[in-house]
């Protein structure tokens, strides 16, 4: 199965500063590719589709890129609400594997 | 409006069985997949395994095969996952996801999460 990595595991931002993450697949998943964010205590969100593609209602802040074994979600300008877990995951291969996470904490 | 809500939370002995139910409204419940993904306490997502109600077929992960089934009620728009042979390393919270047809494991609606604790 495909092995997702993310980094860094954990990333302190200031509120109102750029965040990036980066996710990487052990082989190519075209652009197959999905981030999902996790607050305490809830199910994961749906955030990014097709690598690039935001899901409903999610803000425009919130960016994806990359594509084969490389990509990047980038949150323009922290807001409060966006301290979470952010998890990587590929769809193109069967099963659907996760990354391990990425938590975005206050700084 | 899409809805999937899950069955409360579940205290089991080791080597008993749980059985977890995901209710879906919104929607045509059988031309989606339900998966079940299971996270235990601190750790990331695990795929445990899914069905396709319209045509029946269930997959499911290696790790678990031969201990869960997963099952769907077309009547009630309900899905199930069962899990025997209970062991310490379950104690996870168990959450149903819905994808569609053309992305299995894309996962854009999900259940609330039900807590299964395995103790003695």
């Amino acid at each position: 199965e495909i092995v997702m990595t993310q980094s860094p595991a954990t990333l302190s931002v200031s509120p109102g500063e750029r965040a990036t993450l980066s996710c990487r697949a052990s082989q190519s998943v075209t652009n197959n590719l999905a981030w999902y964010q996790q607050k305490p205590g809830q199910a994961p969100r749906l955030l990014i589709y097709g690598a690039s593609a935001r899901a409903a209602d999610i803000p425009a802040r919130f960016s994806g890129s990359g594509s084969g074994t490389e990509f990047t979600l980038t949150i323009s300008s922290l807001q409060s609400e966006d301290f979470a877990v952010y998890y990587c995951q590929q769809y193109n291969n069967w099963p659907g594997t996760f990354g391990q996470g990425t938590k975005v904490e206050i700084k | 409006q899409v809805q999937l809500v899950q069955s409360g939370a579940e205290v089991k002995k080791p080597g008993s069985s749980v059985k977890v139910s995901c209710k879906a409204s919104g929607g045509t419940f059988s031309t989606y997949t339900f998966s079940w993904v299971r996270q235990a306490p601190g750790q990331g997502l695990e795929w445990m395994g899914g069905i396709i109600p319209i045509l029946g077929t269930t997959n499911y992960a290696q790790k678990v095969q031969g201990r869960v089934t997963i099952t769907a009620d077309e009547s009630t728009s309900t899905a199930y996952m069962e899990l025997n042979s209970l062991r310490s390393e379950d104690t996870a919270v168990y959450y149903c996801a819905r994808g569609d047809s053309n992305d299995y494991f894309l996962f854009n609606y999900w259940g609330q999460g039900t807590l299964v604790t395995v103790s003695s």
